[in-house]
């Protein structure tokens, strides 16, 4: 069965560095998403993909994040100088369309130290 | 804004006994999406089962079934026969009709005893 990838599943990455979270969404998606976890928190949405533009955000997604989709099979999120508080497990999903569904990866854990 | 609590942060139930997960939301379109997720140890998030606003028939898939009830705002999970492998962080979360993102309540741990 297709899967939602992600890597890489532990990054850690001083404060201020540049991190680039990848995503490989299932082949036919053509919805994508962004969330994250704060560790003992609930999932919280970051952004949404549809058609090479971002088609929602939330108030998290501040100018220091930014999405793409870099070719036909990735999707990446990029911080660019993180903060201690970035640090989380950040989730990516995708569904088809006309499906409700979100498929979720298995998720990265980021560490900002 | 929606809003979705699960009132329950823990629960325990003995294996192949049923146990009823909690789950409420705020909102005030009348069309919209209702999902549970399983989130085992290992992290990945698994859906468990969908239910559409619309419909008044409760979802059931093997041994997983949800008590929808529109007016209240109400909508729980039950599962019969718990097995070892159920044991996970369970969300509740909601999507309006045409929107993109789901929101998540805060989880309910399901622990299995043997």
């Amino acid at each position: 069965e297709p899967e939602v990838t992600q890597t890489p599943s532990h990054q850690v990455t001083q404060m201020g560095q540049e991190v680039i979270l990848r995503c490989v969404p299932i082949s036919n998606h053509l919805y994508f998403y962004w969330y994250r976890q704060i560790l003992g928190q609930k999932v919280e949405f970051l952004v949404s993909f549809y058609n090479n533009e971002i088609s929602e955000k939330s108030e998290i997604f501040d100018d220091q994040f930014s999405v793409e989709r870099p070719d036909g099979s990735n999707f990446t999120l990029k911080i660019r100088s993180t903060k201690l508080e970035d640090s989380a497990m950040y989730f990516c999903a995708s569904r088809t369309s006309g499906v409700y569904e979100q498929y979720f990866g298995p998720g990265t854990r980021l560490t900002v130290t | 804004a929606q809003t979705v609590t699960q009132s329950q942060p823990e629960m325990s139930v003995q294996e192949a006994e049923t146990v009823t997960l909690s789950c409420t939301y705020d909102t005030s379109e009348s069309d919209y999406y209702l999902f549970w997720y399983k989130q085992p140890p290992s992290r990945q998030m698994i859906l468990v089962i969908r239910q559409e606003a619309y419909k008044q028939q409760n979802a059931t898939e093997n041994r997983f079934s949800v008590n929808f009830q529109k007016a209240a705002k109400s909508f729980s999970l039950k599962i019969s026969d718990s097995q070892l492998g159920d044991a996970a962080m369970y969300f509740c979360a909601y999507r309006i009709l045409y929107g993109q993102n789901f929101v998540f309540g805060p989880g309910t741990r399901l622990s299995v005893l043997p």
